[in-house]
């Protein structure tokens, strides 16, 4: 897991603002990159991804943005709620054959 | 919500027993993966296959032993279980090798007493 280094490791904010969780990889070839939402004792999920043909994308509060040139990409969420609340994981297919993930960083979002 | 069914869920049992858990994938994917997920969360993969054929193997005691039967299921067997293998044992499955379509299974709580 070395690869993807992901931060911060936790993190709180008040419900309504926002949230900002940055990864960076090591491996130029890296093309495909998709965030995991885990909810406690749930499966992690796929909710956004990024391909590295594409500088941002959107949906609805959630969007990621990749920097393929400084090999870093950020999760951000607006109007948090405490749905949010969760582990976040990010990952990176390295050598096309190998998604490796993120530390993981564990959200709270306060009422 | 079955795409990737692993079994069973919960599994407690003592120290030096040899243990099995089953994963099944509905999805009609090519790539399975064994994923370990300890007390801090971290998702360390452990095997990979594709095609029924062992593509990733990464630095896992040589107690832990997959096996593909097909390109639906991927097994995990544990010989001589220890203390420190207890942690949540995620299955999953991808389109091909890129990562595309990656999905979990519900995962497995192994607790060795």
């Amino acid at each position: 897991g070395e690869n993807v280094e992901q931060h911060p490791s936790t993190l709180s904010v008040q419900e309504g603002d926002s949230a900002v969780i940055k990864c960076t990889y090591s491996d130029s070839a890296s093309n495909y990159f998709p965030w995991y939402k885990q909810e406690l004792g749930k499966r992690p999920q796929l909710i956004i991804d990024i391909r590295s043909n594409v500088g941002e994308k959107k949906d609805q509060r959630i969007a990621v943005t990749l920097n393929k040139t400084a090999k870093h990409f950020s999760l951000h969420i607006t109007e948090t709620q405490p749905e949010d609340s969760a582990v976040y994981f990010c990952a990176g297919v390295l050598n096309n054959n190998d998604m490796r993930f993120g530390a993981g960083t564990r959200l709270t979002v306060k009422p | 919500d079955t795409a990737v069914s692993q079994t069973p869920k919960y599994l407690v049992t003592q120290m030096g027993n040899d243990k099995s858990i089953k994963c099944e994938q509905n999805l009609g994917h090519d790539t399975m993966y064994w994923y370990k997920q300890d007390s801090k969360k971290f998702l360390k993969i452990m095997f990979s296959y594709n095609n029924k054929e062992l593509i990733i193997n990464e630095t896992v005691p040589n107690r832990f032993s997959p096996k593909s039967p097909d390109k639906a299921h991927l097994n995990l067997h544990i010989n001589s279980l220890e203390l420190g293998d207890s942690a949540v044992y995620f299955c999953a499955s991808s389109r091909g090798t890129n990562g595309y379509g990656y999905t979990f299974g519900s995962g497995t709580r192994l607790t060795v007493v």
